[in-house]
């Protein structure tokens, strides 16, 4: 099945320190990865959707400058944190979804997960 | 608005007993309805879906249905075993690829 990477899976850094996290579809090629936070024994928050090639869109109250988002190539999406915050931490977790000749309703293929700890 | 709710936790079950998680949703139309699984320290894996109206997902052991009279894709499985134990989540398609998810259930399978 389809799988992706994320990587690393857990980060702890000191405030003020700039992170980036990355994910990989292995086996497809995502036309469309997204971001999500998940704070403690709470829901996934989509942060933002993005297409590669293109600007990502981001959701209401997500900070752009905060958090960067690059698309490059399309097995390969990447979400910086800049200048980490201890508010900043949480679990961070990308899925990937690919499509096809035809179109249709490709699912979404979750990462592990990131755990960001900033001190 | 479009909005997911589900059962709150923490569900706390012995092996062997028959679980429902239910999960309502608000929604214009019929979207596409999923319930996604994710074990601890791990990221969501997908657990079965429903598409349409009266469709049935299911997937080890694991089955909901698509109602729309009453908005509802409650997941059920009749034996639960240990190693079952983890957070569920219900979630809809909003629009062509937005996922909304429900706040999810923790689940807890004692020997």
């Amino acid at each position: 099945g389809a799988v992706v990477s994320q990587h690393p899976s857990r980060v702890i850094c000191k405030s003020g320190t700039s992170v980036k996290i990355e994910c990989r579809s292995l086996d497809f090629q995502a036309t469309t990865m997204f971001w999500y936070r998940q704070f403690p024994k709470q829901s996934l928050m989509l942060m933002a959707t993005s297409n590669e090639g293109s600007k990502a869109t981001y959701e209401q109250g997500v900070e752009k400058d905060k958090f960067l988002i690059n698309h490059a190539s399309l097995t390969l999406s990447t979400l910086t944190v800049t200048s980490a915050h201890p508010e900043d931490s949480s679990f961070y977790i990308c899925s990937a979804r690919g499509s096809t000749v035809l179109g249709g309703n490709q699912p979404q293929h979750f990462g592990d997960g990131t755990r960001l700890s900033i001190l | 608005g479009n909005s997911v709710t589900q059962m709150e936790g923490p569900v706390t079950l012995s092996e062997e007993a028959f679980l429902t998680i239910n999960c309502t949703y608000t929604a214009t139309g019929y979207p596409s309805l999923f319930w996604y699984v994710q074990y601890p320290g791990e990221g969501l894996q997908l657990l079965l879906k429903a598409t349409k109206a009266d469709d049935k997902g299911s997937n080890k052991g694991f089955e909901a249905t698509y109602r729309k009279e009453t908005t509802s894709f409650h997941l059920e499985k009749g034996s639960v075993q240990v190693s079952d134990s983890a957070v569920y989540f219900c979630a809809r398609l909003q629009g062509a690829q937005k996922l909304v998810f429900g706040q999810g259930t923790r689940l807890t399978i004692n020997p």
